[in-house]
Formats: structure tokens, sequence, C-alpha cells
């Protein structure tokens, strides 16, 4: 079936640093892809709409500046958490839609701020 | 008014009930339907889709949608401990617009 790869699955860093998260859909592709961030006992929340060949639509509230996201191919869509602080710290997800109006998810990155 | 709203439990059950899981969604133009499972520090699996009013089975797991109510439910037959984890209900209205409730956290107790 239909797979999302996420990597990586883990990630610790340095309070500054910035970490990329890479989310490839392997076996189809995907002009859009989303990225969702989830704390601990939460529900998701969707951050922002990655669309390929195109600028990310961003929720809200979430700043572009600092979670730069790049879909640069069908099958590829990363995001970059910059100058990472600890706040920052969470399990984020991505999913595509592998189907018409079906979301598979990757298996999500979880991030640590030291 | 949230788009999709979802009790968030926790709901018990013992082995072998039936799991009773229960969604609302706002928007009548919705379209498609979803039910998702996520376990603790997991992603979450799609585990059921429905589109249209009544019922679908898919092995222990049924949904069904109720347009005019604009409410979609999940009963699991023969609950099992592995079974215990979060039910997501989603609401695709259109396109790319995919909502998701809160959560509805399902123990089930051996």
């Amino acid at each position: 079936g239909a797979v999302v790869s996420q990597h990586p699955s883990r990630v610790i860093c340095k309070s500054g640093t910035s970490v990329k998260i890479e989310c490839r859909s392997l076996d189809f592709q995907a002009t859009t892809m989303f990225w969702y961030r989830q704390f601990p006992k939460k529900s998701l929340m969707l951050m922002a709409t990655s669309n390929e060949g195109s600028k990310a639509t961003y929720e809200q509230g979430v700043e572009k500046d600092k979670f730069l996201i790049n879909h640069a191919s069908l099958t590829l869509s990363t995001l970059t958490v910059t100058s990472a602080h600890p706040e920052d710290s969470s399990f984020y997800i991505c999913s595509a839609f592998r189907e018409a109006n079906v979301l598979t998810f990757g298996a999500g990155s979880r991030l640590t701020v030291l | 008014q949230k788009e999709v709203e979802q009790n968030s439990g926790p709901l018990s059950v013992p082995e072998g009930a039936i799991a009773s899981l229960n969604c609302t969604y706002s928007d009548r133009g919705s379209q498609s339907f979803f039910w998702y499972r996520q376990y603790s520090g997991k992603s979450p699996e799609l585990i059921m889709s429905i589109y249209s009013n009544g019922d679908k089975e898919d092995g222990r797991f049924t949904a069904q949608l109720n347009k005019a109510s604009q409410y979609v439910s999940l009963l699991i037959r023969d609950s099992q401990p592995s079974d215990s984890a979060t039910y997501l209900c989603a609401v695709n209205r259109a396109g790319n617009q995919f909502y998701f409730g809160t959560g509805t956290s399902l123990t089930v107790i051996p």
C-alpha cells in the first residue's frame, strides 16, 4: 500500500540550532502535503499545507519564518525548524492524500530541544 | 462552533464489549468521513472511511453516517485490549479541507 515516509523519527538538538524533517511519498505523487504538530495528550494541530512548486500555506499563528517548508518535488516535502527552542519540542507529523480524499500519515518525528 | 466535535473521554469498556465512539460535524457540505486510530506516541492510522448515509462494516468495525443529523459514529465489536487508543474523527469538506476532532481516548479493560 501507499506509504508516507518521514525522517528522522527522533531528533534531539541544542537550543538555537535548526532541524530538518523530511516527508516522502514512496509510491505515489503528492502535490500537496500537510504538516501537523501534536503536544502530549493533545489533538493534532495543522501547521501548514505544503504545495509542490509553490509557497506553503500556513495556519494562523504559525510562524512561517520559523517553520520553513519546502516542497521541491512531487515526492518530497521538508519542514525545517529554525533556531529551535525548548518550546518547539513536539511531535511533528506529515501527511498526504494517497488517493482522492484519503489522508495518509507519516510515522512522525519527535523533536526534543535541549 | 468547532468543525468536528468528539467527546474526549476517556471511554472505558470491558474486553469483549462494544465500544461506541461518536462525532458531530458542523458543515453540511462535508463529503467524506474518516476514523483514525492513534496509539500513544505514534501517528494516526486510517481504520475506516465512509461517504454515504448508513452503515459500513469492516471486520469488527462499523462506521455509521447520518448526514441529516451531521453525525458519524464508530462501533467496535468484541473490543480487545489492543483497541485501546485515541480515535480521531476526520471530515473532508472539499478538496484539501480536512478537519480533525480532538479524539476520544478508549481503554479496553481485560
